[in-house]
């Protein structure tokens, strides 16, 4: 069974860069049919979906903050990282790393979930 | 960009009682709907994927039904555990997710 976990600081300075990694265990993140996601979350709203990176290392990014964003697999680590530039107090939520199965019964969903690592930004 | 809305944003409701929820597509989203459970403090947890199909380990009372752009998550006999914070999200062939901003699910 895949876990992931996330890693990465908790607290960021306005205009500075985030960086965070998710650390795939139980499972390669190389695995020819497995998707990874970033997905955030502020208090009391919605999920906001960050980007998604394929297993052959192809990416897409939400169109909001597409400028702003690269994800990256790194194989040898068996992990997937973001990278955020230019991080504002608006950026300030849970960041989770998730997981899903482009040939499972389940493709299209986020079957597996990180804890989430909480990141402030904040001078 | 296709907007997911949920209704209502918050329900309250018994132990036993059946409680629908619901989600509207701003355009057709065919079958490329999931549900998800969330409660304090923890990553959602997929409940419905492809509209009506149910996640491997999830109890039967949960089900999800619709097509196009309406469809409902239904809970058929609330638990105590079932008191939590429900999304639904669309997956684009694009390769981009949307969720809804959420129903919790409060006790009456």
């Amino acid at each position: 069974q895949v876990q992931l976990q996330e890693s990465g600081p908790g607290l960021v300075k306005p205009s500075e860069t985030l960086s965070l990694s998710c650390t795939v265990s139980g499972g390669s993140v190389s695995s020819d049919n497995y998707y990874w996601s970033w997905i955030r979350q502020t208090p009391g709203k919605g999920p906001e979906w960050i980007g998604y990176i394929y297993h052959s290392g192809s990416t897409n990014y939400n169109p909001s903050l597409k400028s702003r964003v690269t994800m990256s697999l790194d194989t040898s680590k068996n992990q997937f990282s973001l990278t955020m530039r230019s991080m504002t107090a608006a950026d300030t939520a849970i960041y989770y790393c998730a997981h899903g199965d482009s040939y499972g019964g389940n493709e299209g969903a986020f079957d597996i979930w990180g804890h989430g690592t909480m990141v402030t930004v904040s001078s | 960009d296709i907007q997911m809305t949920q209704s209502p944003s918050t329900l309250s409701a018994s132990v036993g009682d059946r409680v629908t929820i619901t989600c509207r597509a701003s355009q057709s989203v065919h079958t490329w709907l999931a549900w998800y459970q969330q409660k304090p403090g923890k990553a959602p947890n997929l409940l419905i994927y492809k509209a009506s199909s149910l996640e491997s380990g999830v109890p039967s009372r949960f089900s999800g039904s619709g097509s196009g752009t309406d469809f409902t998550l239904t809970i058929s006999g609330l638990q105590p555990d079932d008191f939590a914070t429900y999304y639904c999200q669309h997956y684009s062939s694009y390769h981009t997710w949307t969720f809804g901003q959420g129903t919790k699910v409060e006790i009456k």
